[in-house]
């Protein structure tokens, strides 16, 4: 089946540093992707819709200068999150939908803790 | 948002079957039910989904209703592997049209 791959799984930072996480489609394109943000215990919650060659859409109440999100190719998005805090601290995951049979194809998921 | 009701939470023998409900009385016509599961600290992994037939493939069955109200995912033989979180969601096929989770039903699987 279609695999998407994140990088890093596991990412430690000091506070006010930015970190970039990287989602890729091994074997499919996708003109979108999607990330999403999960706290302990918690579901997950989607934070935007990342478009390839435009602008991420963000759901409402994340901050698009806190989380950057850039699509620049067919296969790749990333997720930078800015100026780090530990409340930043979460579990994020990047999916991307199959063309044909409309499921949504998730990530390993990255971990990130800000000291 | 989250458009689906499911019960927090659910224990299961193992070697039984695993039945797992879903509500989603506002569900449209257009909109397709599916099923993911998490286990601890992975990505949620793809399941089953359905439009308004009942549908089975190797990992599970999905029931739905005919009013399409609600679905029950099956499991129809749990393993100890099985214990998971599992979700139901609502959407419309396409791959600009996001999936939005609810809070699902965590599952544990008793030897």
């Amino acid at each position: 089946g279609a695999v998407v791959s994140q990088h890093p799984s596991r990412v430690i930072c000091k506070s006010g540093t930015s970190v970039k996480i990287e989602c890729r489609s091994l074997d499919f394109q996708a003109t979108t992707m999607f990330w999403y943000r999960q706290f302990p215990k918690q579901s997950l919650m989607l934070m935007a819709t990342s478009n390839e060659g435009s602008k991420a859409t963000y759901e409402q109440g994340v901050e698009k200068d806190k989380f950057l999100i850039n699509h620049a190719s067919l296969t790749l998005s990333t997720l930078t999150v800015t100026s780090a805090h530990p409340e930043d601290s979460s579990f994020y995951i990047c999916s991307a939908g199959g063309t044909n049979t409309g499921e949504l194809f998730f990530g390993e998921g990255s971990r990130l803790t800000v000291l | 948002d989250a458009k689906t009701t499911q019960p927090t939470s659910m224990d299961c023998a193992e070697g039984r079957a695993a039945n797992l409900p879903c509500n989603h009385s506002t569900i449209s016509g257009n909109e397709y039910v599916y099923w993911y599961r998490q286990i601890h600290s992975q990505g949620p992994q793809y399941i089953i989904h359905g439009l308004k037939n009942n549908e089975t493939n190797e990992m599970a069955s999905l029931i739905i209703t005919e009013d399409r109200k609600s679905s029950t995912l099956i499991l129809p033989h749990a393993t100890l592997r099985d214990t998971a979180v599992y979700y139901c969601i609502v959407r419309v096929v396409g791959t600009g049209n996001q999936f939005y989770f609810g809070t699902g039903t965590s599952l544990t699987v008793i030897p």
